[in-house]
């Protein structure tokens, strides 16, 4: 059973570019939350996906934005990228109360 | 607003001894559920354990064990018998019950020495 995958792993932007982060699921899960991870720091909620809608957002701005699919799977869009960017993206999966985590995909704003 | 609190940026124990954790957590719920996630240098987030607040038995598995208490708002882990692959950066993060929004903390990077 596959867990959480995440692509890419790791990513080199500049500033101003847009970026597109992708996520699949847990077997069986239906959610589909994100978080960036700043170095040194715990994980930050960006936003939840489920039933293909954002259900909930933390505080980031709308330069964040993302999808789900049909298949429970998901992206995060990060639009006019600044350095501040650069962190680790997280995905998590659910079912219920406990999410399970992707490895991240690292990405460098130069 | 719900805020985590890990006080202990590092800690270090021996092979083979116990080490505890702690945690802190901010609310005006009385229902949510505590999880603590071992994230090592592979980066890739594993869930430890879980505590459902109502629950007033402390989560154990296996080797990791938790002193849940509710009253203080605290939540830490202890780490028995420690092994070399117990070593990675440990998070404490809280959720409503009806929230879906994972709080974290700023983690406890935990060395085992041999």
């Amino acid at each position: 059973d596959a867990g959480v995958t995440q692509s890419p792993t790791h990513l080199i932007k500049t500033r101003g570019q847009q970026v597109t982060l992708r996520c699949s699921p847990k077997s069986g899960h239906d959610t589909v939350s994100w978080y960036q991870q700043a170095l040194g720091q715990g994980p930050q909620f960006i936003f939840q996906y489920y039933e293909e809608e954002e259900r909930q957002r933390g505080n980031f701005p709308d330069r964040f934005s993302g999808h789900q699919f049909p298949n429970y799977s998901s992206e995060l869009n990060v639009n006019a990228l600044l350095l501040g960017d650069s962190a680790l993206y997280l995905c998590a999966s659910s079912r219920d109360e406990t999410q399970y985590f992707g490895p991240g995909t690292r990405l460098l704003v130069l | 607003a719900q805020t985590v609190t890990q006080s202990q940026p590092e800690m270090s124990v021996q092979e083979a001894e116990t080490v505890t954790l702690s945690c802190t957590y901010d609310t005006s719920e009385s229902d949510y559920y505590l999880f603590w996630y071992k994230q090592p240098p592979s980066r890739q987030m594993i869930l430890v354990i879980r505590q459902e607040a109502y629950k007033q038995q402390n989560a154990t598995e296996n080797r990791f064990s938790v002193n849940f208490q509710k009253a203080a708002k605290s939540f830490s882990l202890k780490i028995s018998d420690s092994q070399l692959g117990d070593a990675a950066m440990y998070f404490c993060a809280y959720r409503r019950r009806t929230g879906n929004q994972f709080y974290f903390g700023t983690g406890t990077s935990l060395t085992v020495i041999p």
